[in-house]
Order: C-alpha cells, then sequence, then structure tokens
C-alpha cells in the first residue's frame, strides 16, 4: 500500500500569508496526485488533480506542484475562506489513500 | 447541476447490517466511477470502496474487505454500499463520491453531504 505523509500538520497563519504543504508518498506515484480542502462539517472539495491541474472554478491563488514521490499545495494571499484542513490523496494504485491532514488556522 | 445525495445510515448494533444509497443526477452515472469515503468523528479521510462505470471493476480498502459489498444499478443512476458485520470502528460518515473518471480513479470531483453510520449496543 501507499502511504502518504503530509506536513506540518497544521499551521496557524495570517490572511494575506503564503502557505506551502508538503505531502510525500511513500513510492513513485507518477503525478496520481489530487488535493482536498475541508472546511468543519462540509464534504471534501477537489482543488488540483493530476498533482498540478486546478479545478474550474477554483482561485488561482491555490497551485500544486511535484513529481515522483514528492508534492506540494501552495495556497498564495491567503484568505479568510481558505482555514480549513487540507488531504493530498494518491489514485496511483488501490488501495486509495490520503494523507493525514493539514489544518490552517489563525 | 451534478448532485450525489446519500441515504440509509443510522444506528445499528456490532454485527448488524446496514445498506447505503446513493442517488445521483445531472451527468452520465454510467460514465463515471463512483467511491464510497468515509471520515470516523474527528479524524481524517478515509476511502473504502470504488465501482467503475459499468460495474465490471470494484475494489475494497482491507479494513472492509470481505464484510462491505459495493454495486450500482445505472438504469436507476443508484449507487449502494451493502455493509455486514459492522464494527464500532465503522462509525463515520459515509460519503458518495463522483470520479473524474470512468474505468479508474483519478479524483472525485463531486460528493455528497454524507451520511451517518454509527455501530454501537
Amino acid at each position: 500500500d501507499i502511504q502518504m505523509t503530509q506536513s506540518p500538520s497544521s499551521v496557524s497563519a495570517s490572511v494575506g500569508d503564503r502557505v506551502v504543504i508538503t505531502c510525500r508518498a511513500s513510492q513513485v506515484i507518477s503525478t496520481w496526485v489530487a488535493w482536498y480542502q475541508q472546511k468543519p462539517g462540509k464534504a471534501p472539495k477537489v482543488l488540483i488533480y493530476g498533482a498540478s491541474n486546478l479545478l474550474s472554478g477554483v482561485p488561482s491563488r491555490f497551485s500544486g506542484s511535484g513529481s515522483g514521490t514528492d508534492y506540494t499545495l501552495t495556497i498564495s494571499n491567503l484568505q479568510p475562506e481558505d482555514f480549513a484542513t487540507y488531504y493530498c490523496q494518491q489514485a496511483n494504485s488501490f488501495p486509495l489513500t490520503f494523507g493525514p491532514g493539514t489544518k490552517v488556522d489563525f | 447541476e451534478v448532485q450525489v445525495v446519500e441515504s440509509g445510515g443510522g444506528l445499528v448494533q456490532p454485527g448488524g447490517s446496514l445498506r447505503l444509497s446513493c442517488a445521483a443526477s445531472g451527468f452520465i452515472f454510467s460514465s463515471y466511477a463512483m467511491s464510497w469515503v468515509r471520515q470516523a468523528p474527528g479524524k481524517g479521510l478515509e476511502w473504502v470502496s470504488f465501482i467503475s462505470g459499468s460495474g465490471g471493476t470494484t475494489n475494497y480498502a482491507d479494513s472492509v474487505k470481505v464484510r462491505f459489498t459495493i454495486s450500482r444499478d445505472n438504469s436507476k443512476n443508484t449507487l449502494y454500499l451493502q455493509m455486514n458485520s459492522l464494527r464500532a470502528e465503522d462509525t463515520a460518515v459515509y460519503y458518495c463520491a463522483k470520479d473524474g473518471c470512468e474505468t479508474s480513479s483519478c479524483y472525485w470531483n463531486s460528493w455528497g453531504q454524507g451520511t451517518l453510520v454509527t455501530v454501537s449496543s
């Protein structure tokens, strides 16, 4: 099974900050990585797929990059609505797995 | 508008069974794979099961293999999850998620609101 680790587990930030979340897979996953945002009591929402492809309607302050085993989600110019928990997920092979999440708060 | 709506959650005793349903609308249901993803209270996300658009391919997390069965009725635009031999650790919100792909999983671009399953005596 492919294990996904994320860092940091939580980050305190302010509006306007740049936040970088990293995700590392236990083996090469060929950019089959997606990033999700989840707010309390709500379903997750996909932001990025294929490591760097932004979903339609997602603000351009979100970006993704990476290859091999290491992937990054960057939020530039953090907005109040961006305070949430972020998860990476690999779709390279079954079982599909998520990272443990990164909580972005004040 | 793409929509998926789960139902069927509730309180069940350990060892019991439950069937979840997910009604889909707003897209060609048979053209997309579907998955169930769960989230235990206060915990992270866990993928549970996958089914291809035709229903011919299924996959399960080791934690539910043999106990859970995923299926779909493309004539009714409905996804199912039959859960047997339920355990306390199966307690979670169960989400139905529409995949962006048909025959394999790539990412989930539509999610339901979730249905809570509580396993307790």
